[in-house]
């Protein structure tokens, strides 16, 4: 069974510095993974997606990488920002069932002025 | 605005009341899903359709129904609502890879 684990659970830090959130899954047959972005009371937000075949993939101050043979992902926050301030998810979907997403706990990140 | 509808966006139940969540796309969505949110769980997905008069079980469907008679909506049902099926409520649907959500409904069962 695909399990999605996210480290660390929360994280605060001050304006301007660089972040490193990451993900990591048992399961090596993904099609593909996604970030997300969960504001207090809202829906999730879209960030980024990588396909199975891919290394990175990058939006503006974000970054994220895919290595898949060792089940682990990064998404790379750039000169953070206190509108950064989310919880952040990470959901992979399966090889042999593309219908579902399984996502992990998530972080969530302060960032302060 | 285009999206996904969630309604209603609160709801304390009693022990053993039913419900139905509604949820409405107008974007021409083939799939659409219910997960819900506990903390320290991440989401879990409950039921999903992947078309118009068609449902399948997620990871936790015990003790939930739904119907997807219309190709835009698609409802999650309590028979009989238990304190652990208090939690916050996420539909999604999709198309390609796109996926859009909702912005929840939170649920209480006391």
């Amino acid at each position: 069974k695909q399990e999605v684990t996210q480290i660390p659970a929360a994280l605060s830090v001050p304006e301007g510095e660089n972040l490193v959130l990451n993900c990591s899954f048992t399961d090596s047959a993904i099609y593909n993974l996604q970030w997300f972005r969960q504001d207090p009371g809202k829906g999730l937000t879209s960030l980024l997606l990588i396909q199975s075949s891919q290394r990175e993939q990058t939006s503006g101050r974000l970054n994220a990488s895919l290595d898949k043979s060792s089940g682990r992902s990064t998404l790379y926050i750039a000169a953070s920002q206190p509108g950064d301030s989310a919880t952040y998810l990470c959901a992979v979907r399966e090889t042999y069932n593309t219908d579902k997403l399984i996502f992990g706990t998530g972080t969530r990140l302060q960032v302060f002025p | 605005n285009a999206g996904v509808t969630q309604t209603p966006k609160f709801r304390v139940l009693k022990t053993g009341q039913s419900m139905t969540l509604l949820c409405a796309q107008d974007m021409n969505h083939e799939y659409m899903y219910w997960y819900r949110q506990d903390p320290g769980m991440g989401l879990r997905l409950i039921h999903y359709s992947v078309g118009e008069g068609t449902t399948a079980k997620g990871e936790v469907p015990d003790g939930y129904n739904v119907s997807r008679l219309k190709k835009q909506n698609f409802l999650l049902g309590l028979e009989s609502a238990a304190p652990s099926q208090t939690s916050v409520y996420f539909c999604a649907s999709r198309t390609g890879h796109g996926y859009t959500f909702g912005s929840g409904t939170r649920l209480t069962v006391v």
